[in-house]
């Protein structure tokens, strides 16, 4: 999606690896997001972020940390891998965090 | 947030309108609904929003009964490229995806 970009788009890693998905914008849109799609659970949030240095976490949290140093960046660490984190993750950006979030096109992550 | 109910699934032929319900009756009154959809493995799209009042814009129209209690998104004349998931959503600020609608649009 325009403004918005994941990477790596696809990654392969090994139990108990540390791993960092990282989403760019360029929209300068305040609020950034992490979600997880599993199939049978829809998108669950990970953590967000209303600011630089400000997240606070979501549903799904455990296991994952996150870090905003500047506006544009919001990376996912996921400190040591596990099977149970095989998913696809977005990121989505907002300019108000009420409406209209914009996602983009996903990481999907295997780990085995 | 408040709980959402949707179909599974629904069908509809193509350049007919598609009327997604959506129930949502125990939301509260600073929350919007929110519609989004997911097409294959893309990342979800925005469609619409609104709290009390009818909306419209060049995606869809969104009409939310008087209580507020349920919704439908109304996709005028459907597409064959409207196949998706369709979400809705009742909340103030963070989304909270449920399983959605599977919207097939046939020839």
């Amino acid at each position: 999606d325009a403004g918005i970009t994941q990477s790596p788009r696809h990654k392969v890693t090994e139990t108990g690896t540390p791993v960092t998905l990282r989403c760019h914008q360029t929209e300068n849109h305040r609020y950034m997001y992490w979600y997880r799609q599993d199939p049978g659970h829809g998108l669950r949030l990970i953590h967000y972020s209303y600011g630089v240095k400000d997240t606070d976490k979501g549903e799904v949290s455990d296991g994952y940390s996150v870090s905003r140093s500047k506006t544009e960046d919001f990376l996912l660490t996921l400190e040591s891998a596990t099977s149970s984190q095989t998913s696809v993750y977005f990121c989505a950006i907002s300019d108000n965090g009420l409406y209209g979030y914009t996602f983009g096109s996903g990481t999907r992550l295997t780990v085995v | 947030d408040a709980k959402t109910t949707q179909p599974p699934s629904m069908d509809c032929a193509e350049g007919r309108a598609a009327n997604l319900p959506c129930n949502h009756s125990t939301i509260s009154g600073n929350e919007y609904v929110y519609w989004y959809r997911q097409i294959h493995s893309q990342g979800p799209q925005y469609i619409i929003h609104g709290l009390k009042n009818n909306e419209t814009n060049e995606m869809a129209s969104l009409i939310i009964t008087e209580d507020r209690k349920s919704s439908t998104l109304i996709l005028p004349h459907a597409t064959l490229r409207d196949t998706a998931v369709y979400y809705c959503i009742a909340a103030y600020s963070t989304l909270t995806f449920g399983k959605g609608t599977m919207l097939l649009v046939s020839p």
